[in-house]
């Protein structure tokens, strides 16, 4: 059973560069969430997706950064017009359906962006 | 808000010395407390989910424990391939969102 997968796993742009980050699922698994990592920090929420869905986007910055998860392939994590601070690691991870109770969330690799 | 404090930030030990990691949180209404590992340049490694106080989970060397405040993450005679930061999450209301702590990095030495 294949885990969390994302890619790339380092990634670098140039600052006003848009940014591509992609997270498929545990087979079975039909939510997802974005995290991200500075340096010496937690990690941060940033958005819970179902499929077709954004469920809670309420870590997520207001402008510059969106995500998807389309009923079909990955989910998505873009960002627009990169810069200097958004260089930190993106973790995806995912968890089967929690009905009722919270189900553990299974982290991917992370993608390591750096804008230059 | 959801908050999590860990401590220690960071935490050395000799091989086979063991000793506790606290996790203490501050939520409206726990619905689950996760502990999870992670070495340097990987995501989180699941390893426990404890959902109401006096609650115990135990793998390998390690034990995790709850009360109404805080979790304990005990290790009995760690190896030096326990060396890892370990992190504590808490869930609750509604929604799955996780709010997690700073982590505590372990070091083994043999």
């Amino acid at each position: 059973n294949a885990g969390v997968m994302q890619n790339p796993r380092h990634l670098v742009r140039r600052r006003g560069q848009e940014a591509r980050l992609r997270c498929s699922p545990m087979k079975g698994h039909s939510h997802v969430y974005w995290y991200r990592q500075l340096p010496e920090e937690g990690l941060k929420f940033m958005v819970y997706l179902q499929k077709e869905n954004i469920i809670d986007e309420s870590g997520m910055p207001k402008e510059r950064f969106s995500a998807e998860f389309p009923k079909e392939g990955p989910s998505i994590l873009r960002i627009q017009q990169v810069v200097r601070g958004d260089s930190a690691a993106y973790f995806c991870a995912s968890s089967p359906p929690s009905n009722p109770d919270p189900y553990e969330q299974y982290f991917g690799p992370g993608t390591r962006l750096t804008v230059t | 808000e959801d908050q999590v404090t860990q401590s220690p930030e960071a935490l050395r030990l000799q091989e086979g010395e063991s000793s506790s990691l606290n996790c203490s949180y501050t939520v409206s209404g726990l619905r689950g407390l996760f502990w999870y590992r992670q070495d340097p340049g990987k995501g989180p490694e699941f390893l426990f989910t404890l959902y109401s106080a006096g609650e115990e989970k135990e793998k390998e060397r390690l034990k995790a424990t709850l009360t109404k405040k805080e979790s304990f993450l005990h290790i009995t005679a760690p190896k030096p391939e326990d060396s890892a930061t370990y992190l504590c999450a808490v869930t609750s209301g509604g929604y799955q969102k996780v709010t997690f702590g700073t982590g505590t990095k372990l070091q083994v030495i043999p």
